[in-house]
């Protein structure tokens, strides 16, 4: 089964307004949480990650919010502009593996 | 800096036929992946190799192989091609053996007639 969800497919925002995108995960041996954007037709981008022996970080208008209790971790994005449009994927890696396994996408729309 | 080359671009092949797909990186990074990204289920993990001749298998290693030949350079092989498997292949490169921070590339379309 997908270890790494992402429940909502898209997601619509008034510009200006506050973006939230969620993901939830099966193992709670993951330690190392990130969100990758991904505009049509380009690779994904890192846009920020997270270790689990924190539970925010803060960078710019990106914050990610890790609970690990709800295995679960979000992406806030304030002031949301139009270029935020794009695909945004949450990853995560296993403390005993390399490799990070990720969410099927939530596609973010910024209406101007 | 550096960057993630992949040939090629768009691959079409026949039903049934051995299909490779090729990944150069010039980070000198130790990791390497490939994915293949399906429309609605974002990235799944094929191989994976974190140094020179190593392998490991990801979720969807069924009808792949895969060779580490060098560290600059990660292939992918579909051992028979599949009608339905039409999705693009991303290959991506990270420092060290964490996991950590993926670059990618520009990725391979493939399309199965």
């Amino acid at each position: 089964g997908q270890q790494v969800k992402q429940s909502s497919p898209s997601l619509t925002v008034q510009e200006g307004g506050i973006s939230i995108l969620n993901c939830d995960y099966e193992n709670d041996m993951f330690d190392y949480f990130a969100w990758y954007k991904k505009y049509p037709d380009n690779s994904p981008t890192l846009l920020i990650s997270v270790r689990s022996n924190v539970d925010k970080r803060e960078d710019g208008r990106l914050t990610v919010f890790l609970n690990k209790s709800g295995k679960h971790f979000s992406l806030h994005i304030t002031a949301s502009q139009p270029e935020d449009t794009a695909v945004y994927l949450c990853a995560a890696v296993l403390n005993n593996n390399n490799a990070p396994r990720f969410g099927a996408g939530t596609k973010l729309s910024v209406k101007p | 800096g550096g960057i993630i080359t992949q040939t090629p671009k768009f691959l079409i092949g026949q039903e049934g036929q051995k299909l490779t797909l090729k990944c150069q990186q010039n980070f000198n990074h130790d990791t390497m992946y490939w994915y293949r990204q399906d429309s609605g289920k974002g990235l799944r993990l094929i191989y994976y190799s974190i140094t020179e001749n190593d392998l490991q298998k990801g979720d969807l290693s069924e009808g792949y192989d895969a060779s580490r030949e060098k560290k600059s350079s990660f292939s992918l092989t579909v051992t028979s091609a599949q009608k339905n498997e039409m999705a693009v292949f991303l290959c991506a490169s990270s420092i060290g053996t964490g996991g950590y921070e993926q670059y990618f590339g520009p990725g391979t379309r493939l399309t199965v007639l």
